[in-house]
């Protein structure tokens, strides 16, 4: 079970927009520590997506955004399009365990 | 634009060491301003943090992972390795080696491919 929880799993149809919530604890979102997301296209390597909460980095389209709140953080991509269809990890750093933690993933698929 | 290559062996026998090297290029390993860490990902599962390295010669490591777990670097071959002691089938993964960004909380801009390590006899 991951210390950073995620939904296996969200859908939209093309154009459409999708959140994917990233729920964490006192000790790590809670606790001040920045989220990252991560775009990974099955069978490749993940790719930076989000850094520090809200930020791309150079080449990822503005369709992506994130947000924090609280113990909770978010990815929102709008105008869904077919080529976005992957898994997405957040990931924080946990206090507790003294450890870089990720979510457990997110399945998007694209209808 | 630096990339990253993992190497080694993919498969590797029960209660043996799990050796891996990550090759640098398009920047120096030696750079301050970076962290060079091991990521791993079972089949169908998330992502597990190992353990990274800094220039300044240190080291942090999962604490899960801390008794069997070993990084170190060359920096004359702009390398650095893994190695994981007294492996189980639940050491199967695919690992990445990853670049980390110092911030608020550490981040992995860069990735390697992956390399697929089995455990099995």
């Amino acid at each position: 079970q991951s210390v950073l929880t995620q939904p296996p799993s969200v859908s939209g149809a093309p154009g459409q927009r999708v959140t994917i919530s990233c729920t964490g604890s006192s000790s790590n979102i809670g606790a001040g520590y920045d989220v990252h997301w991560y775009q990974q296209v099955p069978g490749t390597a993940p790719k930076l997506l989000i850094y520090d909460n809200n930020n791309r980095p150079s080449g990822v389209p503005d369709r992506f955004s994130g947000s924090k709140s609280g113990t909770s953080a978010s990815l929102a991509i709008t105008g869904l399009q077919a080529e976005d269809e992957a898994d997405y990890y957040c990931q924080s750093f946990d206090s507790s365990l003294s450890t870089w933690v990720f979510g457990g993933g997110t399945k998007l698929t694209v209808l | 634009q630096v990339q990253l290559q993992e190497s080694g062996p993919g498969l590797v026998k029960p209660s043996q060491t799990l050796s891996l090297t990550c090759t640098v290029s398009g920047g120096s390993i030696s750079s301050g301003s970076y962290y060079w860490s091991w990521i791993r990902q079972p089949a169908g599962k998330g992502l597990e943090w190992i353990g990274r390295f800094y220039t300044s010669g240190g080291t942090n490591y999962s604490p899960s992972l801390k008794s069997r777990v070993t990084i170190s670097v060359d920096t004359s071959k702009n390398q650095f390795s893994l190695n994981l002691t007294s492996v189980t089938a639940a050491d199967t993964a695919v690992y990445y080696c990853a670049r980390m960004i110092a911030a608020r909380s550490d981040y992995f801009d860069s990735w390697g491919q992956g390399t697929l390590v089995t455990v099995s006899s």
